[in-house]
């Protein structure tokens, strides 16, 4: 089936430095997520977007976050700069369209913070 | 605020029993929320296994299958006989029509051989 990748599969990075996590979502997809798991914890819904902007973002997207997919490329987070708690497994997802279309998730990307 | 609350892992049958999961959810924003139940096989990622967006009705694949029952506002995953295959994680999940989608925590399956 439709496979979305997630580019690097781990990154370990010092705290405070940048760190870009990239996205290859399903090729015809519109929508694009990103989620946030902690170790032990559920998966948490970081932000959506849709043609060029950020839809609806939860309290967990803070400001040292954002999103973009520059002309049809990887859809990327980015965060600047990174905090001890950034710590986690991000995953991306991609939908056709919104609401009750399947979302696709990727494998994951796990950001280490040292 | 919406939420899912599902039976807290790990769980360990041998093949060829049956299997439920419970799962609870709570809609604050819509009254009848779509759901989902995704997994996630060791070493991929995750996917959707069913889903069902109109309340009463039932959804099945692989043999798993669950009922939207708004009464309850429960979602329960149920085999009748699993199999070693079936070890995996599974996630009840719901989505408000707000895009996005809100999870269970999870529960660890593990099938006896």
């Amino acid at each position: 089936g439709p496979k979305v990748l997630q580019i690097p599969s781990h990154q370990i990075i010092d705290m405070g430095q940048m760190v870009t996590l990239n996205c290859d979502p399903v090729s015809n997809h519109l929508y694009f997520y990103w989620y946030k798991q902690i170790l032990g914890q559920q998966m948490e819904f970081l932000v959506n977007f849709y043609n060029g902007k950020v839809m609806e973002k939860s309290k967990l997207f803070k400001d040292q976050f954002s999103v973009e997919r520059p002309d049809g490329s990887y859809f990327t987070l980015k965060i600047q700069p990174t905090a001890l708690e950034d710590s986690a497994v991000y995953f991306c997802a991609s939908s056709l369209e919104g609401s009750s279309y399947e979302q696709y998730f990727g494998p994951g990307t796990r950001l280490t913070v040292l | 605020g919406d939420s899912v609350t599902q039976t807290e892992g790990p769980v360990t049958v041998s093949e060829s029993e049956s299997l439920i999961i419970n799962c609870t959810y709570s809609a604050t924003s819509i009254a009848y929320p779509n759901l989902f139940w995704y997994v996630r096989y060791p070493g991929e990622g995750l996917q959707l296994l069913l889903k069902v967006i109109t309340a009463g009705q039932k959804g099945s694949s692989r043999g798993f299958e669950a009922t939207y029952n708004k009464e309850t506002t429960s979602f329960h995953l149920q085999k009748a006989s699993v199999q070693e295959s079936d070890s995996a994680v599974y996630y009840c999940a719901l989505d408000t029509n707000a895009y996005k989608v809100i999870f269970g925590k999870g529960t660890h399956l593990h099938v006896l051989p």
